[in-house]
């Protein structure tokens, strides 16, 4: 009854790193999107994915990159991490009955 | 353009009584519509959701949401709360025949159910 897991649950970077959020989910679902929640925001989409190899960009997408390589992965990469980069981040797949369905978050900061 | 309003950040109320967070939305055509709630320090629960039919939708946890199409509102209701329901709670629309699975959210309600 995995879902939709994400890795690392928190993690703290430096300015400048680069690093890659995980992202898995076990229901053969084609669409995958990757949001930020920060307080006061709701929830941004920052890109989304309809199926292997097609990716496209969300609201925020400056900073990430993703790719989709296969139907249940679907990484998300931060390429320089920067102080505005710090919030939480959420994966999320949807199949064809229209519910979208949630990981449990990975609190990232940027130092 | 597609987009909610969700006009109180905070609602608080007594166990036992009723209660209804508020949700508008804004899109082109015919929504499709959903409520989903955040306890702390976890993801997003889906709680119910609208795609055609009956006005009232009932979900998870004795909730249930009532669409109308003329006030283009969608809000969420309980006749009991608990003190288990405080927590973060949003609404989130997508437009039919937009891209699966692109949702756009409202800022969050916090509900507050004080004993």
């Amino acid at each position: 009854n995995a879902g939709v897991t994400q890795t690392p649950k928190f993690q703290v970077l430096k300015t400048g790193q680069s690093m890659t959020l995980q992202c898995a989910q076990d229901m053969n679902h084609e669409y995958m999107s990757w949001y930020r929640q920060d307080p006061g925001m709701g929830l941004r989409l920052i890109h989304y994915s309809v199926g292997a190899g097609i990716t496209d960009q969300g609201e925020v997408p400056n900073g990430y990159n993703v790719s989709r390589s296969t139907t249940e992965d679907f990484p998300l990469r931060l390429l320089s991490a920067a102080p505005s980069q710090t919030s939480v981040y959420f994966c999320a797949s949807g199949g064809r009955k229209n519910t979208i369905y949630f990981g449990e978050g990975s609190w990232l900061t940027v130092v | 353009a597609q987009s909610v309003a969700q006009p109180e950040d905070q609602v608080n109320v007594a166990e036992g009584n009723p209660l209804t967070v508020k949700c508008t939305y804004s899109v082109s055509g015919n929504p499709y519509l959903f409520w989903y709630v955040q306890y702390p320090n976890r993801g997003l629960q889906f709680l119910l959701k609208y795609i055609t039919g009956d006005n009232l939708v009932k979900g998870s946890y004795g909730f249930e949401a009532e669409f109308n199409k003329s006030q283009t509102s969608f809000h969420l209701k309980k006749p009991s709360a608990l003190v288990s329901d405080s927590a973060l709670y949003f609404c989130a629309v997508r437009a039919r025949g937009s891209t699966l699975g692109r949702l756009y959210f409202g800022r969050g309600t916090q509900l507050t159910v004080w004993p």
